[in-house]
């Protein structure tokens, strides 16, 4: 496909288990960010890969979050023993490693911890 | 660390009229990119303009023309002819030359300004 994909686009789990959304970027798009956006909330920035490294995992908000990038393409980010604050939309985005690349999002998962 | 302001968490706006979205960010850096990103209900992030930190003239894209303050770090968005297809979450963010060995640009966003449109 032509653009960033997501899956899956909803994801409804029982609090404590575990989930795991996956990010299919671009094709040539080295950079991959992943944000969290809460209800009518702002974007809160999760972890960042350039290439399978990530160089800035700060936003990662516990341990309980782990996020993956395999040859360079296509991103898994984890969520051990989910907590009902963990419901929100996450968003995946790519780029090219350009800084005049704007970044293309996907749709997003909304993920209900219940 | 680099911030982005938007202080404006709501607007509205007339169909056919004029409205200003204002950002402000904080940063040392001399060169960057900002970008305003449109989120419409369907949660579909999508680029509307960008102005390169370099470049004195005002980006344009259609209505969509901004005016960037580069010395009072201020980037603020002018939708012409407002649309009821403007009506969106509006982002602006920014985006940082490359830092350390990996080349890494953060890319940091705004709160966000919900604009409404009356018909």
């Amino acid at each position: 496909g032509a653009g960033v994909s997501q899956s899956p686009s909803n994801k409804v789990t029982e609090k404590g288990k575990d989930v795991e959304l996956r990010c299919d970027p671009i094709s040539g798009h080295t950079a991959l960010y992943w944000y969290r956006q809460s209800l009518g909330q702002g974007l809160e920035f999760l972890i960042y890969f350039q290439g399978n490294s990530a160089p800035d995992k700060s936003g990662l908000p516990s341990d309980r979050f782990s996020a993956e990038r395999t040859g360079g393409s296509v991103s898994t980010l984890t969520i051990q023993r989910t907590q009902q604050e963990d419901s929100a939309v996450y968003l995946c985005a790519s780029s090219l490693h350009v800084m005049a690349s704007p970044l293309h999002f996907g749709n997003g998962t909304r993920l209900t911890v219940t | 660390a680099q911030t982005v302001t938007q202080s404006q968490p709501e607007m509205s706006v007339q169909e056919a009229e004029t409205v200003t979205l204002s950002c402000t960010y904080d940063t040392s850096e001399s060169d960057y990119y900002l970008f305003w990103y449109k989120q419409p209900p369907s949660r579909q992030m999508i680029l509307v303009i960008r102005q390169e930190a370099y470049k004195q003239q005002n980006a344009t894209e259609n209505r969509f023309s901004v005016n960037f303050q580069k010395a009072a770090k201020s980037f603020s968005l002018k939708i012409s002819d407002s649309q009821l297809g403007d009506a969106a979450m509006y982002f602006c963010a920014y985006r940082s030359p490359f830092e350390g060995p990996g080349g890494y640009q953060k890319v940091t966003f705004g709160t966000g300004t919900k604009l409404q449109v009356i018909p």
